[in-house]
């Protein structure tokens, strides 16, 4: 069973451009999370999705972020022109359905190895 | 609005050493605690995982507690080995998943 990957794990912009970083979610797996770590600071959570559904988005930036988990396909976490405090790294995890629900004892998200977007 | 913070920020031990990390959090209505680890450049290892209702995980050399009263949750590592180096984070997670880290300790075991 392969890991939650991520791709590019490197990207590259210049300031104005687009970045785009995909999130494939472990089998099984129907819950994505999105957390942002910047540079001398701790990891910040971003955005819950479920397939087709964003659940929490209370830590997204107001404007050129956003996020989706199509039913088909890896989830999405856009950037519309970036801008230099954008250089982070991005992690996605993923957890299987109904795992809050039933109190499981074990690790409850799985992470990716994470973007490194640099924005020039 | 919870807010987790750990103590210390940095930590430098020789090989062999027993050593405690500290995290403490301001809201006791937490679903579970988590510690994880961080290499360098990596991503996120889930060390253990604290239920509400647990006081404390054991896996191998390493052990977790819970206080819940108290907003405070020890990683206990035994018999220290440079392998060990890397960031240990600890999260609080509410009923959705949603984690709240902590700024993470950066331990240094020294050969």
């Amino acid at each position: 069973n392969a890991g939650v990957m991520q791709n590019p794990r490197h990207l590259v912009r210049r300031r104005g451009q687009e970045a785009r970083l995909r999130c494939s979610p472990m089998k099984g797996h129907s819950h994505v999370y999105w957390y942002r770590q910047l540079p001398e600071e701790g990891l910040k959570f971003m955005v819950y999705l479920q397939k087709e559904n964003i659940i929490d988005e209370s830590g997204m930036p107001k404007e050129r972020f956003s996020a989706e988990f199509p039913k088909e396909g890896p989830s999405i976490l856009r950037i519309q022109q970036v801008v230099r405090g954008d250089s982070a790294a991005y992690f996605c995890a993923s957890s299987p359905p109904g795992v809050y629900t039933l109190r499981s004892t074990g690790a409850t998200q799985y992470f990716g190895p994470g973007t490194r977007l640099l924005v020039l | 609005k919870q807010e987790v913070t750990q103590i210390p920020a940095a930590l430098s031990v020789p090989e062999g050493e027993n050593l405690v990390l500290n995290c403490s959090f301001t809201d006791s209505a937490i679903y579970n605690l988590q510690w994880f680890r961080q290499d360098p450049g990596k991503g996120l290892t889930s060390l253990l995982l604290i239920q509400s209702s647990q006081r404390e995980q054991t896996s191998g050399r390493l052990n977790a507690s819970l206080d819940k009263s108290s907003g405070r949750s020890t990683l206990y590592i035994a018999a220290s080995q440079p392998g060990d180096s890397a960031t240990y984070l600890c999260a609080s997670s509410s009923n959705t998943g949603k984690l709240i880290f902590g700024q993470g300790t950066t331990l240094q075991v020294k050969p």
